[in-house]
C-alpha cells in the first residue's frame, strides 16, 4: 500500500540558512499534518491542512510556514534556521473515516534536519 | 488542555515475556480519542490503535492488548510474549475537542533482550 512519502529523507544545513520540506499524501488522503521531534522528546504538532485551507496551528514559530497545494503534497519553509530547528519532521495524512469524527493519522518516514 | 503522562521512561525485559506500558490522559472534552504508535529505531512512527472515547472494549491484535478504562483516564497497552523486534519507543496520544492534531506523551522505551 502507498504510504506517505516525505523528501529530502536527511538535510544538512547552516545557521541562518533556508529550508523547505515536502510531503506527498497516501492517495486520496486529504489532509495533511506537520509534527516536529527533537531529540529524545515526543513529537510536537505543528500545522495542518484540509483541502489546501490551514485547519489548525500548534507550536509553529513565524520563521516557519507551510501551504498544502492542489495535488494535496504540502511543503514547510523555514528560514533563519537555528540550532535549535535540528530535530526530526513528520508529515502525516489522514482521511475522513465513516462515522468517525477523528481520522488515523499515518506518518511519513520523517525528514531528519541538522543546522550546524 | 489536553495532556498524556506516560510514567515509563524505560523499561527493559527478556524475551517472551510479558510487559504492559501505562498511558493517563486528562482531557475536559466528552469526545475524544486515543492512540497508540511505535518508533522503532529506524525512526518512523507506526501506527498501532485508535479508540474513541464512546468505546471501552478491550481489543486484542494477536500479541498486542489495550485496556481502556475511563473511570481512571487510563489507555494501557499490553505487548504478550514479548520479541526482540518489539523494542521501540511506545507513544500514547489523544486528541479531540474538534482538533485533529495529536497531543503525544513523552513515551516508552521498551527493549526487549534475547
Amino acid at each position: 500500500a502507498a504510504g506517505v512519502i516525505q523528501s529530502p529523507r536527511h538535510l544538512i544545513k547552516e545557521k541562518r540558512e533556508t529550508a523547505t520540506l515536502k510531503c506527498y499524501p497516501i492517495p486520496r488522503h486529504d489532509t495533511v499534518y506537520w509534527y516536529q521531534q527533537g531529540p529524545g522528546q515526543d513529537p510536537q504538532f505543528l500545522i495542518s491542512f484540509y483541502e489546501k485551507m490551514q485547519s489548525d496551528k500548534g507550536s509553529i514559530p513565524d520563521r516557519f510556514s507551510a501551504q498544502q497545494f492542489s495535488d494535496y503534497h504540502s511543503e514547510l519553509n523555514m528560514s533563519s534556521l537555528e540550532l535549535g530547528d535540528s530535530a526530526l519532521y513528520f508529515c502525516a495524512s489522514s482521511t475522513p473515516a465513516p462515522g468517525l469524527s477523528s481520522y488515523e493519522q499515518y506518518f511519513g518516514p520523517g525528514t531528519r534536519l541538522t543546522v550546524t | 488542555a489536553q495532556k498524556v503522562t506516560q510514567a515509563q521512561t524505560e523499561i527493559s525485559v527478556v524475551e517472551k515475556e510479558d510487559v504492559t506500558l501505562d498511558c493517563v490522559y486528562e482531557t475536559r472534552d466528552t469526545t475524544y480519542y486515543l492512540f497508540w504508535y511505535k518508533q522503532p529505531p529506524s525512526g518512523e512512527l507506526v501506527f498501532l490503535i485508535r479508540r474513541n472515547s464512546f468505546d471501552e472494549q478491550n481489543e486484542i491484535s494477536g500479541r498486542y492488548s489495550w485496556n481502556f478504562q475511563k473511570s481512571t483516564s487510563s489507555f494501557n497497552f499490553t505487548i504478550t510474549a514479548s520479541q526482540v523486534v518489539d523494542s521501540a519507543v511506545y507513544f500514547c496520544a489523544l486528541n479531540g475537542g474538534g482538533s485533529e492534531k495529536l497531543v503525544f506523551g513523552k513515551g516508552t522505551k521498551l527493549t526487549v533482550n534475547p
